[in-house]
C-alpha cells in the first residue's frame, strides 16, 4: 500500500525557520508535492519535486530524497498568515495522488 | 479565470438519503478529481475523471459515484448516507490529471444527522 507520514503540529515564532518532514512508502514514485490549507480555506499548491535536491520559491523551500523516501518543507522568515495545516502529497505507480494527513502550524508573535 | 466552483457549499441530510455534488473546474482543465476531507485523516482520494471517463477510484464503497460531463463539470453522488459520510468533499481540477498541479475548490461540507 502507499502512506505518508509527517507530523501532526508544529509551533515556531515570527521569523523564524521551521522544517515539516514528510516520510513516504509508495510502489512506484512519480513525485512529491506540498499544499497549504488555512482555517476553512482550499488546499493551495506549494511546490513539487520530483528529482533529488532543493527546490526553492520565496520563502518556502522543498526537498526531495527519493533514496531515503523523505521530503521536507522549509519555510523561512515566518509570517503570522503562515499559521495553515500543510500536506505532503506522493503520486505513486496507482497514479493516484496520496495526501499525509496534514501538519498543522502555529506561528505565534 | 474564474477558480474551481463547488455547490451547494453546505448541506444537512438524513441518515439513508442520497446527496448529489457539483464542481465546475477551471476553463480548460480535463481532469476533476474528488475527495473526502475529515479531520484527522487529510484528504482521502475518492474518484478523478478525465474527459468523462473515470480513470481511477480509490478505496470508497460503491456507495459513492460520479461522472462527469462534456463540459468537464462533475458531480459526485452519495447513496444511503451515514454518519460518517459527514465530511468535507472537496474537488480539484488540473490540465491533465494527478501528476499535475491540483486546484481546488472550496469544497463543500455534508453533515449527515
Amino acid at each position: 500500500g502507499q502512506s505518508l507520514e509527517q507530523p501532526s503540529e508544529v509551533t515556531a515564532v515570527e521569523g523564524a525557520i521551521v522544517q515539516i518532514n514528510c516520510t513516504y512508502q509508495t510502489s512506484g514514485f512519480y513525485g512529491l508535492s506540498w499544499y497549504q490549507q488555512h482555517d476553512g480555506g482550499a488546499p493551495t499548491f506549494l511546490s513539487y519535486n520530483a528529482l533529488d535536491g532543493l527546490e526553492e520559491t520565496g520563502r518556502f523551500s522543498s526537498f526531495l530524497s527519493r533514496s531515503d523516501s523523505y521530503g521536507y518543507l522549509l519555510l523561512q522568515e515566518l509570517q503570522m498568515k503562515d499559521s495553515a495545516s500543510y500536506f505532503c502529497a506522493v503520486r505513486g505507480d496507482t497514479d493516484k495522488l496520496i495526501f499525509g494527513t496534514g501538519t498543522r502550524l502555529q506561528v505565534f508573535p | 479565470k474564474a477558480g474551481v466552483t463547488q455547490t451547494p457549499r453546505y448541506l444537512i441530510k438524513t441518515r439513508g438519503q442520497q446527496v448529489t455534488l457539483s464542481c465546475s473546474p477551471i476553463s480548460g482543465h480535463r481532469s476533476v478529481s474528488w475527495y473526502q476531507q475529515t479531520p484527522g485523516q487529510g484528504l482521502q482520494f475518492l474518484f478523478e475523471y478525465f474527459s468523462e471517463t473515470q480513470r481511477n477510484k480509490g478505496n470508497f464503497p460503491g456507495r459513492f459515484s460520479g461522472r462527469q460531463f462534456s463540459n468537464s463539470r462533475s458531480e459526485m453522488n452519495v447513496s444511503t448516507l451515514e454518519l460518517g459520510d459527514s465530511a468535507l468533499y472537496l474537488c480539484a481540477s488540473s490540465l491533465s490529471g494527478q501528476g499535475s498541479e491540483q486546484y481546488f475548490g472550496p469544497g463543500t461540507r455534508l453533515t449527515v444527522t
